[in-house]
């Protein structure tokens, strides 16, 4: 089992539409939960970040956590061609002093049509 | 203003030869990392050195060797150049105290 599974897509959305982005864990212990955006030839740009349950929101941008199902998603509200890219889904298990090990998953390269 | 640069951005080199990738950081963290981007666009951490000491250290190949001269700086060199090396690899950047990431523009590694 992958330890950071997504869909890879693509995900066509409608110009104006909820593009919906989902993300499932493998290690319980993970602790903190990360959306990058990737345009195509690009580096990964950090977009959101989650580390308690619930949702969480910026902009047109809402992350949302759940622990028991280990369940992370982004949901991007009035999508635009420009959020057509590959979203990564990034878990870190972190240990106090030690460095951010980021596990990324697979990616969702998302479609946004006119 | 650059935050987190690379050189070079592109590589084109031959199988068997050695080669190197500069990463330098002008944002005052303590903290840089390297990952490696395949064709399938799996983005997975290599290396982290923190303050100039190595603290993550994935199952890379001996032929990886990552050193850091000072804490704005990560080196990647590369012995033996194979052809299943060819990928994307990025360097990041953070403070050890924090989890954001932040990456440079990537250094595209193509060997024949």
């Amino acid at each position: 089992q992958k330890e950071v599974e997504q869909n890879s897509g693509p995900l066509s959305v409608p110009e104006g539409a909820i593009a919906s982005l989902n993300c499932t864990y493998s290690d319980r212990g993970s602790q903190s939960f990360f959306w990058y955006r990737q345009y195509s030839g690009k580096s990964p740009e950090l977009i959101m970040s989650i580390y308690s349950n619930g949702d969480k929101e910026d902009g047109r941008f809402t992350a949302q956590l759940n622990k028991a199902s280990q369940y992370v998603s982004l949901l991007i509200r009035d999508s635009q061609p420009s959020d057509s890219a590959t979203y990564l889904c990034a878990v870190n298990v972190r240990n106090s002093g030690t460095a951010s090990k980021l596990t990324f998953g697979t990616g969702t390269r998302l479609q946004v049509t006119l | 203003d650059t935050a987190v640069s690379q050189t070079p951005k592109y590589l084109v080199t031959q199988m068997g030869n050695d080669k190197s990738i500069k990463c330098e950081q002008n944002l005052g963290h303590d903290t840089m990392y390297w990952y490696k981007q395949d064709s399938k666009k799996f983005l997975k951490i290599m290396f982290s050195y923190n303050n100039k000491e190595l603290i993550i250290n994935e199952t890379v190949p001996n032929r990886f060797s990552p050193k850091s001269p000072d804490k704005a700086h990560l080196n990647l060199h590369i012995n033996s150049l194979e052809l299943g090396d060819s990928a994307v690899y990025f360097c990041a950047s953070s403070h050890l105290a924090e989890e954001t990431q932040y990456f440079g523009p990537g250094t595209r590694l193509l060997v024949l």
